[in-house]
């Protein structure tokens, strides 16, 4: 079945730490995007990449990076200079008609001590 | 600046207590308005696209409605599977992302 793929689904680090999560998509989209969500925010745009090798900073960008190098993969890192890292990470992917919905994985719990 | 406000924040129902979720967005050229249901510890999972004022979607106990200003997400006779955290989002022009609202939790009691 095409879908989306988060890995793992709960992570654990240590402050200070840089981590990354994995995002892997089967359905041959060209758009791939991250989110980040915190209880009462809402869905906020971290990263998100129209094309291989190429990416635009989203709402909240300082603290994490990002790499294209394949279409089916997009992995987001959250470095040590992220103040709150803590939260639910969502990776989508969509193709590049503007009328298409995005497609979600089933996101990473990442909690920082 | 594009913009998606939802309604109320939260709501308790009764098994079969009809309702309806708001949706109102300022976004401009708009090209997608977009439903999702989020269950706990769970992605968005997609429910409708509605393009032009006028058009409506349904899906089981589930219509979606477009204005120009706002859309509704009518909930007919719910059933406690259908709790659930309700996301709207809005596309504008150009190849801009979505903008999500913050969503609507839904409660529905047996």
């Amino acid at each position: 079945d095409g879908g989306i793929t988060q890995s793992p689904k709960y992570l654990f680090r240590k402050e200070g730490q840089n981590v990354t999560l994995s995002c892997e998509q089967n359905l041959n989209h060209d758009a791939m995007y991250w989110y980040r969500q915190d209880p009462g925010q809402g869905l906020r745009l971290i990263y998100y990449s129209q094309i291989v090798n190429d990416f635009q900073k989203g709402d909240i960008a300082e603290g994490y990076s990002v790499s294209r190098e394949k279409k089916e993969s997009f992995p987001l890192t959250v470095t040590s200079a992220q103040k709150n890292p803590t939260a639910f990470y969502l990776c989508a992917s969509s193709t590049s008609s503007g009328g298409s919905p995005l497609h979600f994985g089933n996101g990473t719990r990442l909690t920082v001590t | 600046e594009d913009q998606v406000t939802q309604s109320p924040e939260a709501l308790r129902l009764q098994e079969g207590e009809s309702s309806s979720l708001n949706c109102s967005y300022t976004v401009s050229g708009l090209r997608g308005l977009f439903w999702y249901r989020q269950d706990p510890g769970k992605g968005p999972e997609f429910l409708f696209t509605l393009y032009s004022a006028g058009e409506e979607k349904e899906k089981e106990r589930l219509k979606a409605t477009l204005t120009k200003k706002e859309s509704f997400l009518h909930i007919t006779a719910p059933k406690p599977e259908d709790s659930a955290t309700y996301l709207c989002a809005g596309r504008g022009s150009g190849n801009t992302p979505l903008v999500f609202g913050k969503g609507t939790r839904l409660s529905v009691i047996a």
